[in-house]
């Protein structure tokens, strides 16, 4: 079993609905990671949060807007999305931030969220 | 700037057959991270190594091996005796951690084992 949950596994969503993805690690973690994947890509970075501060957004659209409620949730709202926004989302988490030090995995990924906008 | 290459975008083999993954990097810093994630059809990201750029030692686990060459910048994984289960997705993946919280994924290469 994956140590970071992320639900649902899977979302159809219309261009004018309001869902969120959601992220859970129990790890002690304080950093934590939104990626986004397309098909047959690699992960791509979208935000990190760093002790529930938001550290870091790759020029992500506005329709994407992340929360980090506490050490051990994240999650991504979304709204007015567009079908290109379809993708795998994935979460993951890390011991810290910045500073180079890792646990043994370094980062661990959730299983992702298949996001499909229609 | 960081980045990581894999050149290879889809290896098909034969089960029992070794196959070699290759993977070449790039970074100015002198402090970084370097990993093997595995990707399967049900999309989890597989965490398989993490290397330092301090340890150089060849890696070895259970059928899988590592081999880290500083001096050309690369970090290949080798699975012997390939088994149908190893088809997947492999992503090398490179990260310096005292400039930057991101993880650098390479293109990932598509293993496929038949049996």
């Amino acid at each position: 079993d994956t140590e970071v949950t992320q639900t649902p596994k899977h979302l159809v969503m219309g261009m004018t609905n309001k869902k969120s993805l959601k992220c859970e690690q129990h790890m002690g973690h304080r950093a934590m990671y939104w990626y986004k994947q397309k098909a047959k890509k690699p992960p791509e970075l979208m935000f990190v949060y760093s002790y529930e501060k938001l550290s870091i957004n790759e020029s992500v659209p506005s329709r994407f807007s992340p929360e980090c409620p506490n050490s051990s949730l994240l999650n991504l709202h979304l709204h007015a999305l567009q079908p290109e926004d379809s993708a795998l989302y994935l979460c993951a988490s890390s011991q810290v931030s910045g500073t180079g030090t890792f646990m043994d995995r370094g980062y661990t990924f959730g299983s992702g969220t298949r996001l499909t906008v229609v | 700037a960081q980045k990581v290459t894999q050149a290879q975008t889809e290896i098909s083999v034969v089960e029992k057959e070794d196959v070699t993954l290759d993977c070449v990097y790039e970074t100015r810093d002198t402090t970084y991270y370097l990993f093997w994630y595995k990707q399967p059809p049900s999309g989890e990201l597989v965490f398989l190594i993490r290397r330092n750029s301090f340890d150089e030692q060849n890696e070895i686990s259970g059928r899988y091996s590592w081999n880290f060459q500083k001096s050309t910048s690369s970090f290949n994984f080798t699975i012997t005796a390939s088994q149908v289960v190893d088809s997947a997705v492999y992503f090398c993946a490179l990260s310096a951690p005292y400039n930057t919280d991101k993880l650098i994924f390479g293109t990932g290469t598509r293993l496929q084992v038949f049996p």
